[in-house]
Order: C-alpha cells, then structure tokens, then sequence
C-alpha cells in the first residue's frame, strides 16, 4: 500500500516553455500532498503544501506565480513550471499523506532539464 | 525556526557492523518522527516511523526515541553494502509538513 506515482520520470524542455508534473497517490486517498525540490547532493526543499480544493501554501522564497499547484481530486495533484529556465534544472520529488497519518510517502520524482 | 540536525558523514562501516545514525531536532512539540533512505538519484523511502520514547525494531532496523534529551536515532545491524544510502531524519507536529534533517551518507564496504 501507500503508492505514489509521478509523471514523467524525466523531461527535458527549451528554456521559456512550461513544464507540468503530475503526482497520484495510487492507493489512499492524500487531502494533503507536498511538493519538493532537490539539486544535486543537496537536501530536501519543500516548495509547497497542496490540501485538496483550496489554495497551495507556499514556503518563504518559492513563486507561486511561477510554480502552479492544483490539487484538484484526492488523488491528484499538479505541479507547473512555467517560463522556465535553466535555474529551474532540479529534481521535483511529490510526498502525499494518508488521512490521519503523520508519514509521507514519496513520489519517485521528476527530473527536469531546462536547455 | 524548527530544526532537524543530521552529521552529514560520510559515515563508513564494514559489512556486518552496526550502522548509528543520529539525529537531533528543536521542536519540544514534535509528535512523529521518521527515518527515510534515499539512493543516489532516487527519492527517499520510508524505513522507520516512531512515536513514543524508546526502541522500535524492524528487521535489522532499530529507532530509538528520547523526547526528553530530543534525539533519535537508526542502528542497522549486520550491514550490507546495498545499506549505502543517505538516511533523512525527520520530525513533524500534527497535521503539518514533516521537517528533513540534510541526511547522514552511510558507505557500507564488502
């Protein structure tokens, strides 16, 4: 149990195009789902906290503008990067929580190349 | 500002050893605490989950839990090279985003 899936494992995009992530818990269903950023050999960023049906909360130096969370079913939440730039070349890792639950399982993430 | 403090390592044992990871975090009110491992470009997978003081085994994995001196800890036992990893700490309240420390890297070697 608690799978979580992400779509694409991999893209790579021209700079100035957006780019959306998809992340489904596959087996629960996820009133909350996370979203993070990992450049190499660093640690975690978490970026945002998506609760289904309402606004995404982002963490202090994240651009909401630029980085579009839609958390529209339980089971479903989407990540777009728009404008983006090769600064933006990261791996985007998803989490979703089971109801009640205090752990977070993880996505097997996205890496985004920007050229 | 709520911290989670992991010694980066790397943290080399033999195969075989027994493997410590510590970890501290500054949240008094930290309820849950978790121990992830992540491989080189993969992302992290739940291992340990802990919430009350003392030992928690699984397999050849040991959590132990000080809420008093706020301190947790992974031990792996008999090591093994597919072990080599880095392992995240993390701490969370109800409810809210769970807190990673930077992660130990453990080198296991045959």
């Amino acid at each position: 149990g608690a799978v979580v899936s992400q779509h694409p494992s991999w893209v790579i995009c021209k700079s100035g195009t957006s780019v959306k992530i998809e992340c489904r818990s596959l087996d629960f269903q996820a009133t909350t789902m996370f979203w993070y950023r990992q450049f190499p050999k660093q640690s975690l960023m978490l970026m945002a906290t998506s609760n289904e049906g309402s606004k995404a909360t982002y963490e202090q130096g994240v651009e909401k503008d630029k980085f579009l969370i839609n958390h529209a079913s339980l089971t479903l939440s989407t990540l777009t990067v728009t404008s983006a730039h090769p600064e933006d070349s990261s791996f985007y890792i998803c989490s979703a929580r089971p109801p009640g639950g205090g752990e977070q399982f993880f996505g097997p993430g996205t890496r985004l190349t920007v050229l | 500002q709520k911290e989670v403090e992991q010694n980066s390592g790397p943290l080399s044992v033999p195969e075989g050893a027994i493997a410590s990871l510590n970890c501290t975090y500054s949240d008094r009110g930290s309820q849950s605490f978790f121990w992830y491992r992540q491989y080189s470009g993969k992302s992290p997978e739940l291992i340990m989950s802990i919430y009350s003081n003392g030992d928690k085994e699984d397999g050849r994995f040991t959590a132990q839990l000080n809420k008093a001196s706020q301190y947790v800890s992974l031990l792996i036992r008999d090591s093994q090279p597919s072990d080599s990893a880095t392992y995240l700490c993390a701490v969370n309240q109800a409810g809210t985003a769970l807190i990673f420390g930077k992660g130990t890297t453990l080198s296991v070697s045959s």
